[in-house]
């Protein structure tokens, strides 16, 4: 019963490749964030999704795009991968609304791998 | 542009003693503040968290501190279980926009 999953747990592909993690949670929870973890540990925020609003970190390539067929799940594509891809990327999710106790619970990361 | 940092990668303490893990913040709209813990192959896991209209907060073994002149605060585990032994990150949230950031993290290991 994990509150937050996202599959697959490792991922290798070659340079190019479009690929997709998955991620699903069983809270309940309105809101549902991607992050990147990388070669420094930083763990930085790529997206946040609600039912109502898209928020991208400016800082992220057009290449990734989160897809959300429904509030349960927020999929992570990838187009075009590169070299500097490679990470762990984590799937988060919280209660949604504007206050300051947004504690977010964490799926255990996809480590990609682009070669 | 790092806001939140945690200055020490690594800590090692004995089991039975305190474990003093520390994160400073540049930005002062900042207004909540949480500690996660992470296993190997794990996600982060929430461990604890303080509002900035409090400066301690105390959950058993672990209590986090927040100096908001010093824009500093500490999470203090006493005493220390080798089960603590983990991957400790800070994180702080934006009081306009939700937004949370994290440390980099520091790894604590607690010697038998």
């Amino acid at each position: 019963d994990t509150a937050v999953s996202q599959t697959p747990k490792y991922l290798v592909t070659q340079m190019g490749n479009d690929k997709s993690i998955k991620c699903e949670q069983n809270l309940g929870h309105d809101t549902m964030y991607w992050y990147k973890q990388d070669s420094k540990k930083f763990l930085k925020i790529m997206f946040s999704y609600n039912n109502k609003e898209l928020i991208i970190n400016e800082t992220v390539p057009n290449r990734f795009s989160p897809k959300s067929p429904d509030k349960a799940h927020l999929n992570l594509h990838i187009n075009s991968l590169e070299l500097g891809d490679s990470a762990v990327y984590f799937c988060a999710s919280s209660e949604s609304g504007r206050s300051s106790k947004n504690i977010q619970y964490f799926g255990a990361g996809t480590r990609l791998s682009v070669l | 542009d790092q806001q939140v940092k945690q200055n020490s990668p690594s800590l090692s303490v004995q089991e039975g003693r305190i474990s003093i893990l520390n994160c400073d913040y540049t930005n002062s709209m900042f207004d909540y503040f949480l500690w996660y813990k992470k296993y190997p192959a794990e996600g982060p896991t929430f461990l604890i968290s303080i509002s900035s209209i409090k400066d301690k907060n105390e959950d058993g073994r672990f209590t986090v501190f927040l100096n908001k002149s010093a824009k500093h605060l500490s999470l203090h585990i006493v005493p220390s279980q080798p089960g603590d032994s983990a991957v400790y990150f800070c994180a702080a949230i934006h009081a306009n926009n939700n937004d949370m950031r994290f440390g980099a993290g520091t790894r604590l290991t607690v010697k038998p």
